[in-house]
């Protein structure tokens, strides 16, 4: 089973639309998350980190379910400029560095005019 | 934006070539990161180099050999590359306090 687990769509969806993306994480120790974005061909970047009470930032709204091991964002009224792949990213104090994170393959979507 | 860098952006070589990749950042950060990004599958954590720790990821294989000569620098030194080893290398830093790592844009390398 991988740790990190998404759906890796792809999401096409048309401008103006609200999308949600789901993650899954093995490790039931993970004790932090986020979201990064990564744009067609260039290096990933932080979106948002997810917190145990959900957040929100402007159009996106992250939420963790801690029980069910479960992270999703929500993008309302997307843009043709949120076409890119979404990053579920987990961080797990183990017995390896603690500055380690784990990475989903990654959700891909793209915002049609 | 400048905070991460990496040299060379592109990186054609032959399995018996000799190369390193090299990545410099100007944040001032106190960890540095080796990344691979193969397509359709999720970056793997290839080295953290820090002043307290260097981990290793006991899957990369012996033909890739970091070096961090100080805290800005990270090298990737690559020799006898397969052709499956065709990826995006990407760099990454953060601060000891903070989780949030910084990419620089990648090395994209393909051998032939």
């Amino acid at each position: 089973r991988k740790e990190v687990e998404q759906d890796p769509g792809p999401f096409n969806v048309p401008e103006g639309a609200t999308v949600a993306f789901n993650c899954t994480y093995s490790n039931s120790a993970s004790q932090s998350f986020f979201w990064y974005r990564q744009d067609c061909r260039k290096e990933p970047k932080l979106l948002m980190s997810v917190y145990s009470s959900g957040n929100e930032d402007g159009r996106f709204t992250a939420q963790l379910n801690r029980a069910s091991q479960y992270i999703s964002l929500l993008i309302r009224d997307s843009k043709l400029s949120d076409s890119a792949t979404y990053l579920c990213v987990v961080r797990t104090l183990s017995s390896g560095s603690a500055r380690q994170l784990t990475f989903g393959s990654g959700t891909q979507l793209t915002v049609l005019p | 934006e400048t905070g991460v860098t990496q040299t060379p952006r592109h990186l054609v070589m032959g399995m018996t070539n000799k190369k390193s990749l090299k990545c410099e950042q100007h944040l001032g950060h106190n960890a540095m990161y080796w990344y691979k990004q193969s397509a359709k599958k999720p970056l793997e954590l290839m080295f953290v180099y820090s002043l307290e720790e260097r981990v290793e990821n006991n899957s990369v294989p012996s033909r890739f050999s970091p070096e961090c000569p100080n805290s800005s620098h990270l090298f990737l030194h690559l020799h006898t590359l397969q052709p499956e080893d065709s990826a995006l290398y990407l760099c990454a830093s953060s601060q000891d306090n903070q989780i949030t790592q910084y990419f620089g844009p990648g090395t994209r390398l393909t051998v032939l």
